[in-house]
């Protein structure tokens, strides 16, 4: 019964690779959003969707594309995996009332 | 605010102590404030938040404090345990953005025995 669930938890690739993490959530809310956290743990917003509306899309390179097929899933894909993108992305849901809640994250590393 | 990708900074407290863990933020117009607290290999997870109109909010053993005049936040965490080790975040929501969350930089505490 988790909220805000991500698939898989650990992604090992090599760069030039295309992956996609999954994101589901539970909980009905509307919105839903990725963050990137880098190796200092610094944490940013890289999409946000509305009821599968994208809403926010910070500067990203395009090889990053979300896609949302209903409002209880926002997976993300990844074209021509870079070095850089290793990190560890949160998937999260947010409801007007309670706020923002994550998932446990996916590590994803680039070698 | 948003981090700048510094080191990430780091309180030691002695078990039983008070905690005070403080945060700039960088957008006068933001509508309410929260503070994350993140375990090794989690997500960040709820603390507490406080609204842009409040100046402060109580929770169980959390204070949080809004100063709008010098945009600063800080948590703090009464009589601090070892489950409380963890990185700390504050994140700064913006409606106006589309309720973008911008976190700060984080910051480390240690809880010593």
């Amino acid at each position: 019964d988790t909220a805000v669930s991500q698939t898989p938890k650990y992604l090992v690739t090599q760069m030039g690779n295309d992956k996609s993490i999954k994101c589901e959530q539970n909980l009905g809310h509307d919105t839903m959003y990725w963050y990137k956290q880098d190796s200092k743990k610094f944490l940013k917003i890289m999409f946000s969707y509305n009821n599968k509306e994208l809403i926010i899309n910070e500067t990203v390179p395009n090889r990053f594309s979300p896609k949302s097929p209903d409002k209880a899933h926002l997976n993300l894909h990844i074209n021509s995996l870079e070095l850089g993108d290793s990190a560890v992305y949160f998937c999260a849901s947010r409801d007007l009332e309670r706020g923002y809640t994550f998932g446990s994250g996916t590590r994803l590393t680039v070698v | 605010g948003e981090s700048v990708g510094l080191h990430l900074p780091t309180l030691s407290v002695q078990e039983g102590d008070n905690s005070i863990i403080n945060c700039a933020y960088s957008n006068s117009a933001s509508d309410y404030f929260i503070w994350y607290k993140q375990e090794s290999g989690k997500g960040p997870q709820f603390i507490i938040d406080i609204r842009s109109n409040m100046d402060k909010r109580q929770g169980q053993r959390v204070t949080v404090l809004l100063n709008k005049t010098v945009k600063h936040l800080s948590l703090q965490i009464a009589a601090t345990q070892p489950g409380d080790s963890a990185v700390y975040f504050c994140a700064e929501n913006m409606k106006a953005a589309g309720n973008k969350l911008t976190f700060g930089g984080g910051t480390r505490v240690l809880v010593k025995p």
